[in-house]
């Protein structure tokens, strides 16, 4: 059975860092591509960034290019998505995402999520 | 990057067909065949639906149908059933962003 479990969220002050992480298991990890998106409260889904099998490429929204990083540990099953500089508009829960099919990088659907983390970005 | 469009809200009553649509530019929806629909009950993780502008993930009712013509893609689900109330949203690849998604669609089943 395919598994996602994110874990990392919680509160942070604007311009504070936090590191989310996602458990993948059910899968051959290194086949696939993985995202993040993401949901501020009461809003619609957000694509934030997808990383290859090979963790190259990577791409990223514009809102979010050049404060968060994501990378992969395929020993690990892991993937991870490092934030920097949050403000209060980063408020969200973040979802991992598989990425399956698909001719080019990130094109695929994403067929398994996890459940979310809530990151809360707040004085 | 910008949102592909969506209407807010739609409703139908139990039994009818209804269709949501999802608007980009030949950027996205129109110049490829990678868009996707997702279904999200409250307070749950979103589900595929339909992947590939029309196909149907294993496990997904036949009652749930997709298709594209030029820039909007359309999700139509017949024979409404309460459980269908959620909120929809479609995705593209976009060739200069990677993922584009629609600002969503709740569907109210009367």
């Amino acid at each position: 059975e395919v598994q996602l479990v994110e874990s990392g969220g919680g509160l942070v002050q604007p311009g504070g860092t936090l590191r989310l992480s996602c458990a993948a298991s059910g899968f051959t990890f290194n086949t696939l591509g993985m995202n993040w998106v993401r949901q501020a409260p009461g809003k619609g889904l957000e694509w934030v960034s997808y990383v290859s099998r090979s963790s190259s490429p990577i791409y990223y929204a514009d809102s979010v290019k050049g404060r968060f990083t994501i990378s992969r540990d395929n020993a690990k099953n892991s993937l991870y998505l490092q934030m920097n500089s949050l403000r209060v508009e980063d408020t969200a829960v973040y979802y991992c995402a598989r990425d399956f099919g698909g001719e080019y990088y990130g094109s695929g659907s994403l067929d398994y999520w996890g459940q979310g983390t809530l990151v809360t970005v707040s004085s | 990057q910008s949102a592909l469009t969506q209407p807010a809200s739609v409703s139908g009553s139990p039994g009818q067909s209804i269709t949501i649509s999802c608007t980009g530019t030949s950027s996205d929806v129109g110049g490829h065949n990678y868009v996707s629909w997702y279904q999200q009950h409250p307070g749950k993780a979103p589900k595929v639906v339909i992947y590939e502008v029309s196909h149907r993930p294993s496990g997904v009712s036949d009652r749930f149908s997709g298709s594209k013509s030029g820039n909007t893609a359309s999700l139509t689900i017949s024979g409404l059933q309460a459980e269908d109330e959620a909120d929809y949203y479609c995705s593209s690849y976009a060739s200069s962003t990677t993922r584009v998604f629609g600002g969503g669609t709740k569907l109210t089943v009367l």
